[in-house]
């Protein structure tokens, strides 16, 4: 769960095509996980969480699935648009802990 | 409905100097966790205060201490400023679970 340093991971997909951003998360023990995108200047925005008893959840045009066998999360953004340019991250928390483990963030750039 | 407010947005200061750095929660909300965010990186948890106590802290010194108040806003202090402090300080409400964290738009400390 350590973030790495100045070289983001950087996606760059088509306008229109579909973004899958990874994430490996390392605590097995992790029950609860969240994906944020995060604008230059901004905050993180909370766009969809998925808790340790399901594999797969949809949003509006994004979908987290979960796979605990080999801890590792992932976000699908469907039809991927200008407004979607931002960095995402996962982040994973137990429920006997307070604190959010954030990994290492991937840039996502729309290429027109 | 206000989100989570911060302020101020952009701070200098100089090294041994000390801040404090105020959040409002979001509407409803009654635990505020406050991050550190240096560039290309993720958010370290510093923090989180729930009924004006400090609940749960991260692995940073004594030199960040905070407090929250009766109507749940809660200020950061950082004392004895050193060049590695600045960063990005994000302020996230929760309601008592630690689920769906909204964050405000951060305080950007450069500590010259």
């Amino acid at each position: 769960g350590e973030s790495v340093g100045l070289h983001l991971p950087t996606l760059s997909v088509q306008e229109g095509d579909n973004s899958i951003i990874n994430c490996a998360y390392s605590n097995s023990a992790s029950d609860y996980f969240i994906w944020y995108k995060q604008e230059s200047g901004k905050g993180p925005q909370f766009i969809i969480d998925i808790r340790s008893n399901m594999d797969k959840r949809q949003g509006q045009r994004v979908t987290v699935l979960l796979n605990k066998t080999v801890k590792h999360l992932s976000l699908q953004i469907a039809a991927t648009q200008p407004g979607d340019s931002a960095v995402y991250f996962c982040a994973e928390n137990m429920d006997s802990n307070y604190q959010l483990i954030w990994g290492a963030g991937t840039k996502l750039i729309i290429k027109p | 409905d206000a989100g989570v407010t911060q302020s101020p947005t952009h701070l200098i200061k100089t090294r041994g100097q000390q801040v404090t750095l105020r959040c409002s929660p979001k509407s409803g909300h009654d635990t505020v966790s406050w991050y550190q965010q240096a560039l290309g990186q993720g958010p370290q948890f510093i923090f989180q205060y729930y009924e004006e106590e400090e609940r749960q802290r991260g692995n940073f010194p004594d030199r960040f201490s905070g407090h929250q108040f009766p109507n749940y806003s809660s200020e950061l202090n950082v004392n004895a400023l050193l060049l590695g402090d600045s960063a990005l300080y994000l302020c996230a409400s929760s309601g008592q679970t630690n689920e769906k964290l909204f964050f405000g738009s951060g305080t950007q400390l450069s500590v010259l």
